[in-house]
């Protein structure tokens, strides 16, 4: 299965909203609501932001929220600050009986 | 508090067989839930290898599914990855992973090993 699109980059300014995308198909993001966000830092592990498209796990701030329309979903972080900073990923099941990730989008912190 | 611990090799010649195992500390394998293997390439997104739940019913990846093998041992509290005939491809930080299956989402994440495949 091809990875889930997503851009490359996104900035903003702090205090200011950003939204990321993450584009599949009807046999994965459009398919099932097994979509989930992922937070990495330099040199960390990826950390569990959201799942089940819009669910936050227990101690994720609420600054961080998800979405979906037709095969896209997408994940908005409200009121940026500079720990904010870092990679993003998305995640899908499949049709296929896997999980498959987003290529990444890198936000900056203006 | 549950957490999770990659060990193994750092340099794997290619051909040869890539071996992992995670430690799992602060629960029991046996209780419950899939237990996965995440790998990823430097400067690229991660790539779910497979999974394997307590009771030993392994899930790998249908791209990987030929060279992957995914173990449980319930003794001592571990599971483990194989991966055989790499290549250079498979050069990436492999993280072991606790995965909730019935919503396909992984909520803890060990710290990761990196493994080179070079002669």
């Amino acid at each position: 299965q091809s990875a889930l699109t997503q851009p490359a980059s996104v900035s903003g300014s702090p205090g200011q909203s950003i939204t990321i995308s993450c584009t599949g198909t009807s046999s994965d993001v459009g398919g099932y609501n097994y979509v989930s966000w992922y937070q990495q830092h330099p040199g960390k592990a990826p950390k569990l932001i959201l799942y089940n498209i819009s669910s936050r796990p227990s101690g994720v701030s609420r600054r961080f929220s998800g979405s979906r329309s037709g095969n896209t979903a997408s994940l908005t972080i409200s009121g940026l600050q500079p720990e904010d900073e870092a990679d993003y990923y998305c995640s899908s099941y499949t049709s296929s009986d896997a999980s498959v990730f987003g290529l990444g989008t890198k936000v900056t912190v203006l | 508090q549950v957490q999770l611990q990659e060990s193994g090799p750092g340099l794997v010649k290619p051909s040869e067989t890539l071996s992992l195992t995670c430690s799992v500390s602060g629960y029991s394998i046996s209780s419950g839930y899939y237990w996965g293997w995440i790998r990823q390439p430097p400067g690229k997104g991660p790539e779910w290898i497979g999974s394997i739940s307590h009771s030993e019913s392994a899930s790998p990846n249908p791209s990987l599914k030929s060279r992957v093998t995914i173990s449980v041992d319930t003794s001592k509290n571990q599971f483990s990855l194989r991966l055989n005939s790499v290549t250079a491809a498979d050069t990436a930080v492999y993280y072991c992973v606790r995965d909730l299956r019935w919503n396909w989402y992984f909520d803890l994440w060990g710290r990761g090993a990196l493994v080179i495949v070079s002669s």
